[in-house]
């Protein structure tokens, strides 16, 4: 079983659209939580952190359930530019290293 | 934000070839820096774990006498590819993260633009 499993998608989206991403991780150990965002052929960026009590910001929102060690991204009111892939991103509590997901592809369309 | 560079950001080059990637902390020390690789369509997987002035820290099934890693100063760390093959094609990229006042690292991972490699 791989460390972090997401849906590859791709999901195609209306403008205005609200998609939803899931993740699931498979050490209970895990502490730290992420998305991230990477665009074709480019580096990852931080999205955002996700924390038990759930975090908005802006159009985003992502929840933790530890119990049920699944991590989800919501993303309301899709634009165009937020066409990219989505990677969720663990970090073991015991060492400095992320472990990536393989990513979920999203697609924007007018 | 932090800013971590790298050089180059593409290499095309014959079998058999080493390599050089430099990974470079901009405005802020570095003492310990990550390296990936991620192949189309895939994860980004670590590769190893760069600390400065020590040994870097290699995964599982990484030959750490083919990728070549020094960490000599707070702001870079070179990965060395040796002898490339067309296998080692790939996307390589460094990041790194701030250490705070405490020791600790800081969450944030700062990503290197990447290196685009290409072995013919």
């Amino acid at each position: 079983r791989k460390e972090v499993e997401q849906d590859p998608g791709p999901f195609n989206v209306p403008e205005g659209a609200t998609v939803a991403f899931n993740c699931t991780y498979s050490n209970s150990a895990s502490q730290s939580f992420f998305w991230y965002r990477q665009d074709c052929r480019k580096e990852p960026k931080l999205l955002m952190s996700v924390y038990s009590s759930g975090n908005e910001d802006g159009r985003f929102t992502a929840q933790l359930n530890r119990a049920s060690q699944y991590i989800s991204l919501l993303i309301r009111d899709s634009k165009l530019s937020d066409s990219a892939t989505y990677l969720c991103v663990v970090n073991l509590g015991n060492t400095d290293k992320l472990i990536f997901g393989t990513g979920t592809r999203l697609q924007v369309f007018p | 934000g932090a800013v971590v560079s790298q050089h180059p950001s593409w290499v095309i080059c014959k079998s058999g070839t080493s390599v050089k990637i430099e990974c470079r902390s901009l405005d802020f020390q570095a003492t310990t820096m990550f390296w990936y690789r991620q192949f189309p369509k895939q994860s980004l997987m670590l590769m190893a774990t760069s600390n400065e002035g020590s040994k870097a820290t290699y995964e599982q099934g990484v030959e750490k006498d083919k990728f070549l890693i020094n960490h000599a100063s707070l702001t870079l760390s070179t990965l060395t590819v040796t002898s490339a093959h067309p296998e080692d094609s790939s996307f390589y990229i460094c990041s790194a993260r701030v250490r705070l006042s405490g020791g600790a690292l800081g969450e944030t991972q700062y990503f290197g633009p990447g290196t685009r490699l290409l072995v013919l």
